[in-house]
């Protein structure tokens, strides 16, 4: 069973304000991947991580940034949030063995209001 | 292009009946992996099955089980006997290059399937 962590699950926030999404994995992967996703529409790669202190954005632009410090933490910060800002936002990972599937934390529904 | 293409916005199944979900994919790299996963009302993305693209048989895990015709570039999954609880949405993914190295997966759109009691 994958333990992957997503707080908060769902968030209303006004305009302009700076938010932090927290993700965490206890499995050891080095790899991890922030996904942004609107409601009954394809997922779309926003930012993700090989390691500590190695992000790269991904197809989607997007105005967020990350960090990784630790291996386990991968979170994800909006400077000022803004209406179009409203979507779900996915984070997953993955280790070095197997097929290398991804693992998905539950999501953060994010409403910019 | 679409690297992943799902034809089916919607589907409908009885339940204890068999359900076909099409993915098409195209990609030029000769490794690559496909995917499915469940999507719930709840969120949260659940892996089901794996297909290689060196794999000599299609994967089956259970109720699940992948259609894959390399030549013809598809992946559908297919549910058997399917259950109430099998109602989600269902993508398609595809990783490019070999497992290690390649960084991202690719979406489809998805399909909706419904299980009708």
């Amino acid at each position: 069973e994958a333990d992957i962590y997503q707080t908060p699950r769902y968030l209303v926030i006004g305009t302009g304000k700076k938010i932090t999404l927290e993700c965490s994995q206890t499995m050891g992967h080095d790899k991890m991947y922030w996904y942004q996703q609107d409601p009954g529409m394809e997922l779309h790669l926003i930012h993700y991580s090989y390691g500590v202190n190695s992000t790269e954005k991904g197809d989607l632009s997007s105005e967020s940034t990350v960090s990784r410090i630790r291996t386990e933490h991968f979170p994800l910060t909006l400077e000022s949030a803004r209406p179009s800002h409203t979507s779900q936002y996915l984070c997953a990972s993955s280790g070095d063995r197997g097929v290398y599937e991804q693992y998905f934390g539950p999501g953060t529904r994010l409403t910019v209001t | 292009a679409q690297k992943i293409t799902q034809t089916q916005p919607g589907m409908f199944v009885q339940e204890k009946e068999a359900v076909t979900l099409d993915c098409t994919y195209d990609t030029s790299d000769p490794s690559y992996g496909l995917f499915w996963y469940k999507q719930p009302s709840s969120g949260e993305m659940i892996f089901l099955i794996y297909q290689g693209s060196y794999d000599q048989q299609n994967a089956t895990e259970g109720r699940y089980s992948l259609n894959f015709q390399k030549a013809r570039k598809s992946a559908n999954l297919v549910i058997s006997a399917s259950q109430l609880g099998d109602s989600a949405m269902y993508f398609c993914a595809m990783r490019e290059g070999r497992g290690g190295s390649a960084r991202q997966l690719t979406f489809g759109s998805g399909t909706q399937l419904t299980v009708l009691p």
